[in-house]
């Protein structure tokens, strides 16, 4: 069952904040983020554990709320680089040293002047 | 270059014909995945291979079949598909363990 991700789309001016938000109602082992620009391959961002955590470089930072099964994405002073698509992936063990790894449909973020 | 390399970048099939995909890694992951990227979907999960052995198939349809070799290359084998089926298909590697994946840039696939 896939990630339910929000909002669908944003647009934001450079130097303004936001956050996407995911959310699963299975338990989860782990929770990735990826950025898709247009015509490329999604790039890993981070990755967060169960046991609740948060992570960050640079000005993008994720935290991962285990209890409620929710992970956010947090962009502050957006760069005009930061345009794309936002996919976080929840993964659950899926037995036999196995995981499997769900995304959700994607954030669309564009930056403009 | 991601260090995941798919080919071929586009390719564009009849119904009626046969042809595969490949993928190569050459950064010492031992799990490699298909997915399938359509317009307006999520990223969805196809196949999963973990030390050349396939842990799951995702009920995906036999008109798609996988070949794992050697941990370094996947195959997709592709017959009798249907236009349906047209997507971007990627191709992702992750080391052992839990860790993020690197993608490809993917197969664009036309079905006519």
């Amino acid at each position: 069952q896939q990630p339910v991700q929000s909002p669908q789309a944003v647009i934001l001016r450079e130097g303004e904040d936001a956050v996407i938000n995911c959310s699963s109602s299975k338990a989860l082992y782990s929770v990735h983020w990826y950025r898709q620009k247009h015509g490329e391959a999604p790039v890993f961002l981070m990755i967060l554990l169960k046991g609740g955590e948060q992570k960050g470089h640079d000005k993008i930072s994720a935290s991962f709320n285990e209890k409620k099964q929710q992970s956010s994405l947090y962009l502050t002073a957006s760069q005009l680089s930061y345009s794309g698509t936002y996919f976080c992936g929840t993964e659950i063990y899926s037995g036999a040293g196995s995981y499997q790894l769900t995304f959700g449909k994607g954030t669309k973020l564009s930056v403009i002047p | 270059e991601t260090g995941v390399t798919q080919t071929p970048r586009h390719l564009v099939m009849g119904m009626t014909n046969k042809k595969s995909l490949k993928c190569e890694q050459h950064l010492g992951h031992n799990a490699m995945y298909w997915y399938k990227q359509s317009a307006k979907k999520p990223l969805e999960l196809m196949f999963v291979y973990n030390f050349k052995e396939q842990t799951e198939n995702n009920s995906v349809p036999s008109r798609f079949s996988p070949e794992c070799p050697n941990s370094s290359h996947l195959f997709l084998h592709l017959h009798t598909l249907q236009p349906e089926d047209s997507a971007l298909y990627l191709c992702a590697s992750s080391p052992d363990g839990v860790a993020g994946y690197t993608f490809g840039s993917g197969t664009r696939l036309t079905v006519v």
